[in-house]
């Protein structure tokens, strides 16, 4: 089946620093990947999705100048996330569609912990 | 806006009992539907998918059913097994194939020995 890979799975990084998650589609091509943030024992949230050689679309609520994203390629797209706060500490994960849009592949998630 | 609900949040089951998880939805529109099973700190892990037109999907012990008409789906596991102790969440995809996944908050299933 489809592999998404995440970069790095978990991250400790101090307050006021900026952290870059990558997301990789290893054996496809995804013109469209999603990244979802999800808080203990709460559901997915999605942030934003990301298409391929365009501006990703962020979901309402979500500050797009905090939380960057790049679809440069069409096997990688990256989260930035600028100045980070403890308060972004949370679940970080991406998706990625095949190429018919059938069905998401999700990535193994990123930890991402700011002190 | 669509909503997905998973009642109740969580489930304890003794070993070799079949269970049903449920999942509702509001807005019958949609492409299809995903059941994933997620390991505490870990990602998703795809279960089964059913498409829109589609009335059910099975892989191995598990069953999975769809009534878009009345927004409900259900995840039929059989024979439960400690092993499939996790969070079950179910996911509908909007209208077209690059629409975005709304997911439920999930089901915390225990299975006991």
């Amino acid at each position: 089946g489809a592999v998404v890979s995440q970069h790095p799975s978990w991250v400790i990084c101090k307050s006021g620093t900026s952290v870059k998650i990558e997301c990789r589609s290893l054996d496809f091509q995804a013109t469209t990947m999603f990244w979802y943030r999800q808080f203990p024992k709460q559901s997915l949230m999605l942030m934003a999705t990301s298409n391929e050689g365009s501006k990703a679309t962020y979901e309402q609520g979500v500050e797009k100048d905090k939380f960057l994203i790049n679809h440069a390629s069409l096997t990688l797209s990256t989260l930035t996330v600028t100045s980070a706060h403890p308060e972004d500490s949370s679940f970080y994960i991406c998706s990625a569609n095949i190429p018919s849009g059938y069905e998401q592949y999700f990535g193994p998630g990123t930890r991402l912990t700011v002190t | 806006k669509q909503e997905v609900t998973q009642i109740p949040a969580a489930l304890s089951v003794p070993e070799g009992e079949n269970l049903v998880l449920n999942c509702s939805f509001t807005d019958s529109a949609i492409y299809n539907l995903q059941w994933f099973r997620q390991d505490p700190g870990k990602g998703l892990t795809s279960l089964l998918l059913i498409q829109s037109s589609q009335r059910e999907q099975t892989s191995g012990r598990l069953n999975a059913s769809l009534d878009k008409s009345s927004g409900r789906s259900t995840l039929y596991i059989a024979a439960s097994q400690p092993g499939d102790s996790a969070t079950y969440l179910c996911a509908v995809k909007g209208g077209g194939a690059n629409s975005k996944l709304t997911f439920g908050k999930g089901i915390t299933l225990s299975v006991r020995p």
